[in-house]
């Protein structure tokens, strides 16, 4: 496609469940990123993938948060158990590289998570 | 630790100039970056700046002041679709991980 895409859009869940939010980046880009932004806040890195790297995990708020990138593409962000303080939007980007340069990062829509 | 600070909202009239500055104190310096990001949309980029001085484009310019640790982004000629919060990141060191700010509310009144 012609940009990131994110799916779901949004997604209710109740405390305590799971939650698998995907992240389709934008073809030929090497570089994907996953961030979550709470109301009014500003954007909170969580993770990065680099070609077959071994991610960069250090903004991972917790164990119940993890993610996989198959292929080098897709990138999926799993959340267990859910919790309330864990309803965000979560904002996956990807960018050519990752190794300085003015290498922008281009965002997809978001999933807005509500955790009830 | 990372530490950027920025006003968190601003009004200005149609037709003005707005100056938003942002503050950082990270560990590392590889790049700055503004985005806008209009409500319940995601970020788009604006600018990049790496060394000091003035990058400009149309109507909008950014400052980077490393010694300082200071930026700024200056809009020109306000228009009414200019309300949006303005996003400055900090890339802290050679991977490209962005440490945001919490953006700036930007309202254009007519």
């Amino acid at each position: 496609g012609a940009g990131v895409s994110q799916s779901p859009s949004n997604k209710v869940t109740e405390k305590g469940k799971d939650v698998e939010l995907r992240c389709d980046p934008i073809s030929g880009h090497t570089a994907l990123y996953w961030y979550r932004q709470s109301l009014g806040q500003g954007l909170e890195f969580l993770i990065y993938f680099q070609g077959n790297s071994a991610p960069d995990k250090s903004g991972l708020p917790s164990d119940r948060f993890s993610a996989e990138r198959t292929g080098g593409s897709v990138s999926t962000l799993t959340i267990q158990r859910t919790q309330q303080e864990d309803s965000a939007v979560y904002l996956c980007a990807s960018s050519l590289a990752s190794s300085g340069g003015s290498y922008e990062q281009y965002f997809g829509p978001g999933t807005r998570l509500t955790v009830t | 630790g990372q530490n950027i600070d920025q006003p968190t909202e601003m009004t200005a009239t149609e037709g003005a100039i707005v100056q938003i500055n942002c503050t950082y104190q990270t560990s590392g310096f590889n790049g700055l970056f503004w985005y806008q990001q209009h409500a319940g949309e995601a970020p788009t980029f604006l600018s990049y700046n790496v060394l000091d001085g003035l990058e400009e484009k149309g109507r909008f310019s950014s400052f980077l002041s490393r010694s300082k640790g200071y930026s700024y982004l200056l809009l020109k000629e306000l228009q009414m679709k200019d309300s949006a919060s303005y996003l400055c990141a900090v890339r802290p060191n050679a991977g490209n991980m962005l440490t945001f700010g919490g953006g700036t509310r930007l309202m254009v009144k007519p």
